[in-house]
């Protein structure tokens, strides 16, 4: 069965504090993605991949980066986090046009 | 602009009932539509998705409508049950593009 996993679950983090979020999939999917869910957005995508060692900015990218070191991980970095990026983040893997699989999401608080 | 847009926040519905969610896009190149349902603090799971070379794809109590000139896909949900009750996800894409998801409508089913 398809498996993404993220972590941490949940983070406190200060502001001007570095914030590094990973996630894993064992679906061999080339496509891996990062989104933030806030009431009254929906999902917004902050970066892609296409594969490893690709990234590319979504809809949302600034004060994110991100890393694609190998097929199976995806990390989202945020140097120096703000009140402004606390959220429910959501990462998730698939092939162009088809079913994405998310991971369970990660909390973040940033004070 | 927004891509895809899920014009009602929320529905209600009494039990036993016909739910009816609704998406409009943006992009006619659009050719991959799904939903997706999400319930609070869990990640968002696909529920059904058609291309569009159908205008029609039923699945169980789900039933997807595309209306391509219309750049609208609905989805009817049958017998509605309490346990439908959560937030659905509308999302297009279009062969090698990352997907756009709406907002997400609230949907309440009453006993």
């Amino acid at each position: 069965e398809a498996a993404v996993t993220q972590s941490p679950r949940n983070k406190v983090a200060v502001t001007g504090g570095k914030v590094t979020l990973s996630c894993n999939q064992t679906n061999n999917h080339n496509n891996m993605y990062w989104y933030r869910q806030d009431t009254g957005h929906g999902l917004r995508l902050i970066h892609y991949s296409y594969g490893a060692g690709s990234t590319e900015k979504g809809d949302i990218p600034d004060g994110y980066k991100a890393s694609r070191p190998s097929q199976e991980n995806f990390s989202l970095i945020l140097e120096l986090a703000t009140p402004s990026q606390t959220s429910v983040y959501f990462c998730a893997s698939g092939d162009w046009g088809d079913e994405q699989y998310f991971g369970p999401g990660t909390r973040l608080t940033v004070l | 602009g927004q891509q895809v847009k899920q014009s009602s926040p929320s529905l209600t519905v009494q039990e036993g009932g016909i739910s009816i969610l609704n998406c409009d896009y943006e992009n006619d190149m659009f050719d991959y539509f799904a939903w997706y349902k999400k319930y609070p603090d869990n990640s968002p799971t696909l529920l059904i998705s058609v291309r569009s070379n159908v205008d029609k794809r039923e699945d169980g109590r789900l039933t997807v409508f595309l209306n391509k000139s219309g750049k609208h896909f609905s989805l009817h949900i049958t017998a509605s049950q309490p346990e439908d009750t959560a937030v659905y996800l509308c999302a297009a894409g279009a062969g090698y593009q990352n997907f756009y998801f709406g907002k997400g409508t609230s949907l309440t089913v009453i006993p």
